[in-house]
């Protein structure tokens, strides 16, 4: 499978404190991209970090990529209640037909 | 704008009844995509369409068909319901292609029962 996996599957820290979350993957992509979606809803894109790029910041959030470990990992900083919530990364490949995929996600738990 | 949005928020079919799920977007984008969300798993795509009058098959078509006559409206139908179809069902849309974020409606909860 080209899906990508998070790690870990969840993680509970509370206020304050950084999160960390990664996102592997198989085949070499085109971009990859960082979504969040709160419980009920539909998902909101965060980031995207291309291929040719290694590290990208978007407020408290910083994405890294590491292409040759086929890996990603998004960090929030000083994390507060309302980030509470499911991310998920999604790679995608230059491939014809569908080339883009998610993987199965991590829930975050921000306690106060 | 109201971005995408979908029609109907929650629905309770019976094995074996019909129904057509509605998106539609104002953003005019030309991508658009059905995806099917199960517990503890990430998104599975169903059906996609790169434009207008275009539709193609995902990772999990079986069961669904869908239909792009106009660019801002993709609909998904369910032509048999089973209890394997009860699911949270996305829609998505990008402004031009796969290499694009995309945007998702609120989505529906399907039950079959």
């Amino acid at each position: 499978s080209q899906q990508g996996e998070e790690d870990p599957q969840a993680l509970s820290i509370q206020e304050g404190e950084n999160a960390t979350m990664n996102c592997s993957y198989k085949t070499s992509i085109n971009n990859l991209q960082w979504y969040r979606q709160n419980s009920g809803r539909g998902l909101v894109h965060l980031i995207l970090i291309r291929s040719n790029e290694r590290e990208k910041h978007s407020g408290r959030l910083r994405v890294t990529l590491d292409t040759s470990k086929k890996s990603s990992s998004l960090l929030i900083t000083a994390s507060r209640a309302a980030d509470t919530a499911s991310y998920f990364c999604a790679t995608v490949f230059d491939n014809y037909g569908q080339n883009f995929v998610f993987g199965p996600g991590t829930r975050l738990s921000v306690l106060p | 704008n109201a971005g995408v949005t979908q029609t109907p928020k929650f629905r309770v079919l019976k094995t074996g009844q019909s129904m057509t799920l509605l998106c539609a977007q104002d953003m005019n984008h030309e991508y658009m995509y059905w995806y099917r969300q199960d517990p503890g798993m990430g998104l599975r795509l169903i059906h996609y369409s790169v434009g207008e009058g275009t539709t193609a098959k995902g990772e999990v078509p079986d069961g669904y068909n869908v239909s792009r006559l106009k660019k801002q409206n993709f609909l998904l139908g369910l032509e048999s319901a089973a209890p394997s179809q009860t699911s949270v069902y996305f829609c998505a849309s990008s402004a031009v292609s796969w290499y694009y974020e995309q945007y998702f409606g609120p989505g529906t909860r399907l039950t079959v029962t």
